[in-house]
C-alpha cells in the first residue's frame, strides 16, 4: 500500500540553525499538510498545501516557517531559525483532490533543539 | 472554532475484554470524524470515518464508532481488545471546506490504551 514518507526519523539541531523536514506525499495525491505533535499535548495542524500554494496556515505557522514542492514528489517544512519550543513531532499528511478522501499520514520526524 | 476533547488519557483493559474511548467535539455544522491510531514508532493509521449517512460506521481491526449529535460524541468501541490493539488513539474532526471536502484535523489530546494479559 502506499504510503507517506518523512526523512529524517529523528533530527537533532541547536537553537537558531535552520532545519529542513522531508516528506514524499503519496504520488497522485494533491493536498498536503504539516502537523506538529509537542511531547504530551495534542497534534495540531500547522499548514495545508494545494495547487503549489498555501491554503490555510495555523497561527503557530509564523515567518519562522515556509513550505516547498521543490519538484513532482517532495513536500518540505523549513524552520528558518529554530527556538527551543520547536521541539516536537512533525507530522506530513496527504490525501487525493474530490470529496470524503482521507488524510494518510507519514511516520514522522522528531526534532529536538538542544 | 472546532475543538475535540478526550477525557481519558490512559485506559487499561484486559486482553478479550470490551472498550469504548470517548470523544466529544465542537463544530458548528455537522462534521466529518475520524479516528487514527498510533503504534509507537509509527503514522497515524486511519481506523474509521464519518462523512454522513449511517451514524454506526466499521472501521478495520473490527472497531466501530458511533456518531451521536445530541450528544456531540463520536465514540470508539471493540468488543474483544487484542493485545495488539495496545497504542495511542486520536479523534479528529475535520473542517468542511466546500460541498463534501475538508481541510485540517482537530485532534484531540488522544487516549492511550494498555491492554493486559
Amino acid at each position: 500500500e502506499p504510503e507517506v514518507t518523512q526523512t529524517p526519523s529523528h533530527q537533532v539541531t541547536q537553537m537558531g540553525q535552520e532545519v529542513i523536514l522531508r516528506c514524499v506525499p503519496i504520488s497522485n495525491h494533491l493536498y498536503f499538510y504539516w502537523y506538529r505533535q509537542i511531547l504530551g499535548q495534542k497534534v495540531e495542524f500547522l499548514v495545508s498545501f494545494y495547487n503549489n500554494e498555501i491554503s490555510e496556515k495555523s497561527e503557530i505557522f509564523d515567518d519562522q516557517f515556509s513550505v516547498e514542492r521543490p519538484d513532482g514528489s517532495n513536500f518540505t517544512l523549513k524552520i528558518r531559525s529554530t527556538k527551543l519550543e520547536d521541539s516536537a513531532m512533525y507530522f506530513c499528511a496527504s490525501r487525493k483532490d474530490g470529496p470524503k478522501n482521507i488524510q494518510y499520514f507519514g511516520a514522522g520526524t522528531r526534532l529536538s533543539v538542544l | 472554532a472546532q475543538s475535540v476533547t478526550q477525557p481519558d488519557i490512559h485506559i487499561t483493559v484486559s486482553e478479550g475484554a470490551s472498550l469504548e474511548l470517548r470523544c466529544n467535539y465542537s463544530y458548528g455544522a455537522t462534521p466529518y470524524l475520524f479516528w487514527y491510531v498510533q503504534s509507537p514508532g509509527q503514522g497515524l493509521q486511519l481506523l474509521l470515518k464519518y462523512f454522513s449517512g449511517d451514524t454506526l460506521v466499521q472501521g478495520i481491526k473490527g472497531f466501530e464508532a458511533e456518531f451521536k449529535r445530541s450528544q456531540s460524541s463520536f465514540n470508539l468501541r471493540k468488543p474483544s481488545v487484542h493485545w495488539s490493539d495496545a497504542a495511542e488513539y486520536f479523534c479528529a474532526v475535520g473542517a468542511r471546506a466546500g460541498g463534501t471536502s475538508y481541510g485540517k484535523l482537530t485532534f484531540g489530546q488522544g487516549t492511550i490504551l494498555t491492554v493486559h494479559p
